[in-house]
């Protein structure tokens, strides 16, 4: 499996603030996720980052809220816009491999204030 | 779009005893069934998956078995140590343009006690 890390580990942010929240990977991935986790919840796909390409949202998730980079194979950058407390989550990127298995990274805990 | 369903939400268990926790899914196109473990404050860890062309795998303590005629799969644990207390989440995946999107069931969270 990869090896991924997120940064920042944890903030809090006040709303109406953005924040934009990094996903490297120790080695080329074709596919890279987005999940968000509300406290106590499950994972909920927000979106398929698509290297050269615009992501691929879920329903209920929008670009205009929910920006995402992808410049290469091993890096991503999901932004949370116009944030308020209902943003309150950890948001992980996982990324997959062939076979379709997929590892998550460690999350970024969110608190908006 | 994919819907999986996940039961019990809460399982105790004694250390040593059996656990199974029970999904179903929605969607007949999916074929890829992962199994994660989350610990408190962590980030959910693959323990274990099955695909639709197998009805049953096994890694030491754990199992997975797949009933894709009921749309059904199961997590086995044998002789459970506290160590195993965790929240468990079953997923499911389909190929084609949903290659790789996995839709979570809403999780299990198993108390193990010594």
């Amino acid at each position: 499996s990869a090896v991924i890390s997120q940064k920042p580990s944890r903030d809090i942010c006040q709303r109406g603030t953005s924040l934009t929240i990094q996903c490297q990977v120790d080695s080329q991935v074709t596919m890279m996720f987005w999940y968000r986790q509300q406290p106590g919840q499950s994972l909920t796909l927000i979106a398929t980052a698509n290297q050269g390409s615009e992501a691929t949202y879920e329903s209920g998730f929008v670009i205009d809220k929910f920006p995402i980079s992808r410049p290469n194979l091993t890096f991503s950058t999901l932004t949370v816009s116009n944030m308020s407390p209902e943003d309150s989550s950890i948001y992980l990127c996982s990324v997959g491999i062939d076979r379709g298995e997929q590892y998550f990274g460690p999350g970024t805990r969110l608190t908006v204030t | 779009g994919e819907n999986v369903e996940q039961h019990p939400s809460t399982l105790s268990v004694q250390e040593g005893d059996s656990a199974v926790i029970k999904c179903t899914y929605s969607d007949s196109a999916s074929n890829y069934f992962p199994w994660y473990k989350q610990e408190l404050g962590k980030r959910p860890q693959l323990i274990i998956d099955i695909r639709s062309n197998v009805g049953e795998k096994k890694d030491q303590r754990i199992a997975v078995t797949l009933n894709k005629t009921a749309k059904h799969f199961s997590l086995h644990i044998t002789e459970t140590q506290p160590e195993d207390s965790a929240v468990y989440f079953c997923a499911a995946s389909a190929g084609g343009t949903s290659y790789g999107k996995l839709t979570f069931g809403q999780g299990t969270i198993l108390t193990v006690h010594p």
